[in-house]
């Protein structure tokens, strides 16, 4: 199984202020998503980060507020932008590998914004 | 209404003994099924995918009723260690890749 590691864990941000969380795969995937979930939430999907072009964001996120990097088959970064309250949350990493393409998380990392 | 649909529970089972829940999803197109399974501050990490004559891994039993639109989990002889969030996951055919939806989970508490 893919192994999944995320950067920061954890962190309190002050509102108006920009995170970047890495995420780390220990192997070359086709696919990788960003996730978030708020506490006794489901996950929902922030956006397909797409190898080589512009990411690909679900209905209610966009770019400018989430923007993404992918530059290559095993990492990537969301980074999420001018912060508020309300995006306080767990963000997770996601690939997908293996001959049934199962999907795979990373630790997450958790968001207090101030 | 929602994709998915799940009890949130929580079902307090005693050791040992059987417990069973279900979740339903709203696309009748929906093509994949899992159960993944969520511990309290953990990522979701994959239980066992669901197939259309129902499938059993060890003590974990699952079931897909199409025409009812609806999976199911079965856990015989709880152990503590089976105390966690259950989400049930549905692939939506919008596209190629197959994007999955999560339902909100079903917490499950196995006591001693």
């Amino acid at each position: 199984s893919a192994v999944i590691s995320q950067k920061p864990s954890r962190d309190i941000c002050q509102r108006g202020t920009s995170l970047t969380i890495q995420c780390q795969v220990d192997s070359q995937v086709t696919m990788m998503f960003w996730y978030r979930q708020q506490p006794g939430q489901s996950l929902t999907l922030i956006a397909t980060a797409n190898q080589g072009s512009e990411a690909t964001y679900e209905s209610g996120f966009v770019i400018d507020k989430f923007p993404i990097s992918r530059p290559n088959l095993t990492f990537s970064t969301l980074t999420v932008s001018n912060m508020s309250p309300e995006d306080s949350s767990i963000y997770l990493c996601s690939a997908r590998q293996g001959p049934w393409e199962t999907q795979y998380f990373g630790p997450g990392t958790r968001l207090l914004v101030l | 209404r929602k994709e998915v649909e799940q009890d949130p529970g929580p079902f307090n089972v005693p050791e040992g003994a059987t417990v069973a829940f279900n979740c339903t999803y709203s696309n009748s197109a929906s093509q994949s099924f899992f159960w993944y399974r969520q511990d309290c501050r953990k990522e979701p990490k994959l239980l066992m995918s669901v197939y259309s004559s129902g499938n059993e891994d060890g003590r974990f039993t699952a079931q897909l009723n199409r025409a009812s639109q609806y999976i199911s989990l079965l856990i015989r002889d709880s152990k503590l260690s089976d105390s966690a969030t259950y989400l049930c996951v549905v692939t939506l055919p919008t596209d190629s890749w197959g994007k999955l939806q999560f339902g909100a989970g079903t917490q499950v508490v196995v006591t001693p």
